[in-house]
């Protein structure tokens, strides 16, 4: 079983909606959770984290977590084309000493 | 965050040949990484460097095949020996600037022929 998990899509969404990305993970002593987004070519450009169950909003951009459950997700709201890129899920485990494990990504398209 | 610079940006090698990747960062950071993120892949840690110590080598890696040096809390290098085609791959430095988050470099483009 892989230790962090995304479907790898793409997922296509219109101008303006909601794109709801998912990540699952395995490891039950993880304790912070990242979401990179990755332009084709380009480097990973860290958009949230997220340490506590709930949700945490950053403009259009809201992370869930849910420990219990073992998921985390990425909301991003009035979707726009310039937010078509892969989406990386990250996840730090307890005494990892800061390493993270990333998912295979989610490929985003906006389309107008 | 950080500014983090790589050189170079890109290179094409031929085979047997060794390339060192060079990562500087603007502020002094304890913890950097270095990744590899073959072509349609996800990001694979290769090793973490910390000033003062040995890296410390993630599972199928090894140091002689990816010898690092972080003579400073700016600096790194990582080294890619030997080289074949499936090196192939963008080689990427991450640091940690004490927040338990990394940010990462440009990446380095390697084609290895």
């Amino acid at each position: 079983q892989k230790e962090v998990e995304q479907n790898s899509g793409p997922l296509s969404v219109p101008e303006g909606a909601i794109a709801s990305l998912n990540c699952t993970y395995s490891d039950r002593v993880s304790q912070s959770f990242f979401w990179y987004r990755q332009y084709s070519g380009k480097s990973p450009e860290l958009i949230m984290s997220i340490y506590s169950n709930g949700d945490k909003e950053d403009g259009r951009f809201t992370a869930q977590l849910n420990k219990a459950s073992q998921y985390v997700s990425l909301l991003i709201r009035d979707s726009q084309p310039s937010d078509s890129a892969t989406y990386l899920c990250a996840v730090k485990v307890t005494g990892t000493a800061s390493k993270l494990t990333f998912g295979t990504g989610t490929r985003l398209q906006v389309t107008l | 965050s950080a500014v983090i610079s790589q050189k170079p940006s890109r290179d094409i090698c031929q085979r047997g040949t060794s390339l060192t990747i060079q990562c500087q960062v603007d502020s002094q950071v304890t913890m950097m990484f270095w990744y590899r993120q073959q072509p349609g892949q996800s990001l694979t840690l290769i090793a973490t460097a910390n000033q003062g110590s040995e890296a410390t080598y993630e599972s199928g890696f090894v140091i002689d095949k990816f010898p690092i040096s972080r003579p400073n809390l700016t600096f790194s290098t990582l080294t890619v020996s030997n080289m074949s085609p499936e090196d192939s791959s963008i080689y990427l430095c991450s640091v940690d600037p004490g927040a338990e988050t990394q940010y990462f470099g440009p990446g380095t483009r390697l084609l290895v022929l």
